[in-house]
């Protein structure tokens, strides 16, 4: 069964603080993998998208690396701010990039 | 700038109502998605279509039917609401071709069935 896995559940770290997000996936044949933040009560937001090939992406202060052969993805976050506090989800699209799995997210706090 | 409108952001309904939750997207987006978001499990889908009156049966499709009139709007139904059908409803639309595009989500539909 395809999996995708998010580790911490959950983390807390004051602001302008590094933090580092794992996301593990068994998915397979594998498209992409794309990170998702979504705020409390509202839709998640793509921040990233990396296909097969690609083993880092960046937007802004998120920076996302991909090991295929380990099929293992992370999410850095750089000088982390207040407005960071989300959860951060990890998806995985299979074979022709329609069928997503989604991981259940770590959520971050960022405090002062 | 993308836009996915959910029209109704907090629902209460009774057991055994008919609800309808509407999706509508301005992007002339071929493929439009229903998911459910539960605390502790991932997004979960319901229903999808890549073109109008077409529809994919997600991973979750029982109690739950769609409508796709039109190629901008995506429709789910609950027949007879239950209350393990309180939930968070997600739409998202995407290109055909949605490897390596973007999915753009709404900002849900909190539902609970009393």
């Amino acid at each position: 069964k395809n999996q995708v896995e998010q580790s911490p559940q959950s983390l807390i770290i004051l602001e302008g603080k590094n933090c580092t997000l794992q996301c593990n996936y068994t998915v397979s044949p594998f498209s992409n993998l794309r990170w998702y933040k979504q705020d409390t009560g509202r839709g998640p937001v793509s921040l990233t998208i990396m296909t097969f090939s690609e083993n880092t992406k960046s937007n802004g202060r998120y920076t996302a690396t991909l090991d295929a052969d380990t099929k293992q993805s992370s999410l850095h976050i750089t000088a982390s701010q207040l407005s960071d506090s989300a959860s951060y989800i990890c998806v995985v699209s299979e074979g022709g990039g329609n069928k997503l799995t989604f991981g259940t997210g770590t959520q971050l706090k960022v405090e002062l | 700038d993308v836009k996915v409108t959910q029209s109704s952001r907090y629902l209460v309904k009774r057991t055994g109502e008919k609800v309808f939750l509407e999706c509508v997207q301005d992007m002339d987006h071929e493929n439009m998605f229903w998911y459910r978001q539960d605390p502790g499990l991932g997004l979960r889908l319901i229903y999808f279509s890549y073109d109008v009156k077409m529809k994919e049966k997600g991973d979750i499709p029982e109690g739950y039917s769609v409508s796709r009139e039109k190629k901008e709007r995506f429709s789910l139904i609950l027949e007879s609401a239950s209350t393990n059908q309180t939930s968070m409803y997600l739409c998202a639309s995407s290109l055909r071709h949605s490897t390596g595009n973007t999915i753009y989500f709404g900002e849900g539909s909190w539902l609970t069935v009393v």
